[in-house]
Order: C-alpha cells, then structure tokens, then sequence
C-alpha cells in the first residue's frame, strides 16, 4: 500500500524566495511520484514525475524535485517564487494498483 | 485538442435527487477514474474503470454509481443515499492501467440547495 505526507498545509513566501514543499511517501513496492499543481476551480496538472534513473528531476515552470530514497522523501523546490505560482500542490505516489494523494499545500506568494 | 472534458462545471442538487456528472475523453485512455475534493483532505478515489465495461469501487464509493459502456466516456451519478454530495469532483484518465501520469479533467462543483 501506498501513502502521502505532505508536511504543512499552507506555506507562505515572498516573492524572489526559495520555495520548499515538503512530501514524505511510503511504499511497498518501488514507487512513482507526483508533483501536480491545481489552480482555483481547475483540475490538477502535473509539473514533474519521477519513475526511474536520475534522482533530481526538473519539471515545468522553474519547479524541481529529489527523490530521497534512504529518507522516503519527495520535496519540491523553486529557487525563486513569482506570482503566478500561487497555487495548491499536490504530493503523489503510484505503486503497482493505485495513485495516493497527499492533502496537499496551498502556496501563497507575497509582493 | 486532446484532453478531458467535464459537465456541467456547476452542478445543484435537491435533497433527494439523483445527479449525473459527465467525464469524456478524447485521449484514446483505457483507464479513468473519479475523485472527490474537499477542503484539507486532498483527492479520495471514488470508482475506477480499468477497460470498457468494467469498473471497481475506490475507497469512498458509497452513494456513488458510475458506467463505462464506451472507451471516452465514464459517467458519476450522485444518488440521494450519498448524504454529504457538496464537494469538487474530478475525473482523470490514464493511458493504461499502470504507473502513470493522470490527465485531469477541469472538475465540477456540486452544491445542494
């Protein structure tokens, strides 16, 4: 079975900061991991995946992610915010039968 | 385009009411799900369909009724036993019923009046 932890339901950041937000998962077999974005009243889209090889994986919009297998973590990182990334984020994990989400992050970036 | 279609984008429902919330796909996907949203708890899985004509419970599937007579289709009907239906409902599809990359639809709201 698999499960998400996204640590802190709301961060908030000025404009130009880095950005950390935070996913631990656990799994019983060799995980696939998410990061989704979804916008006010929108569906989810996805900003990068891991699945297998290089550990640190470069998504849309500026966005990257690690994955720590020796820590079971998958946070997503922003070297420097902007506006538009104001959004809720969406930590994912896909074992063999389904995809867990975790509660996810609300983002808010201040001038 | 290709992609994943919801309607309507609100939707209301009367007390006792039966309500049918349509997902349409043009991906080709023989996988589609849907997924409730509320406020703080992320997305809970409500029924899957892996292929045409077949289709499981998810981890909250009661109050729910879901078909899946044709491949671009996979429609929610929200019956009058599901007590609490106000919440954003998302459909998604995936290529294959494996580890992979959710398409999302752009979700409708229902709200009881």
């Amino acid at each position: 079975a698999q499960s998400v932890t996204q640590l802190g339901s709301h961060v908030s950041v000025s404009e130009g900061a880095l950005v950390l937000l935070r996913c631990n998962y656990s799994s019983s077999v060799p995980p696939y991991l998410f990061w989704y974005v979804q916008y006010p009243n929108q569906g989810l889209q996805l900003l990068l995946k891991y699945t297998t090889g290089a550990t640190l994986v470069k998504g849309i919009n500026g966005f990257e992610a690690e994955f720590k297998k020796s820590e079971t973590s998958f946070h997503l990182t922003k070297p420097s915010a902007h506006m538009s990334d104001a959004a809720e984020y969406f930590c994912a994990v896909s074992g063999a039968n389904d995809m867990r989400f975790g509660a996810g992050t609300r983002l808010t970036v201040k001038p | 385009d290709g992609g994943i279609t919801q309607s309507p984008k609100y939707l209301f429902r009367k007390e006792g009411q039966n309500v049918t919330l349509s997902c349409e796909q043009n991906l080709n996907h023989d996988a589609m799900y849907w997924y409730r949203q509320d406020p703080g708890q992320g997305l809970r899985l409500i029924y899957y369909s892996q292929i045409v004509n077949d289709f499981q419970k998810g981890d909250i599937a009661e109050g729910y009724s879901v078909s899946r007579e044709k491949k671009e289709s996979f429609p929610l009907t929200v019956t009058s036993a599901q007590k609490n239906p106000t919440a954003f409902y998302l459909c998604a599809s995936t290529m294959t019923w494996k580890q992979e990359t959710q398409y999302f639809g752009p979700g409708t709201r229902l709200l009881v009046l």
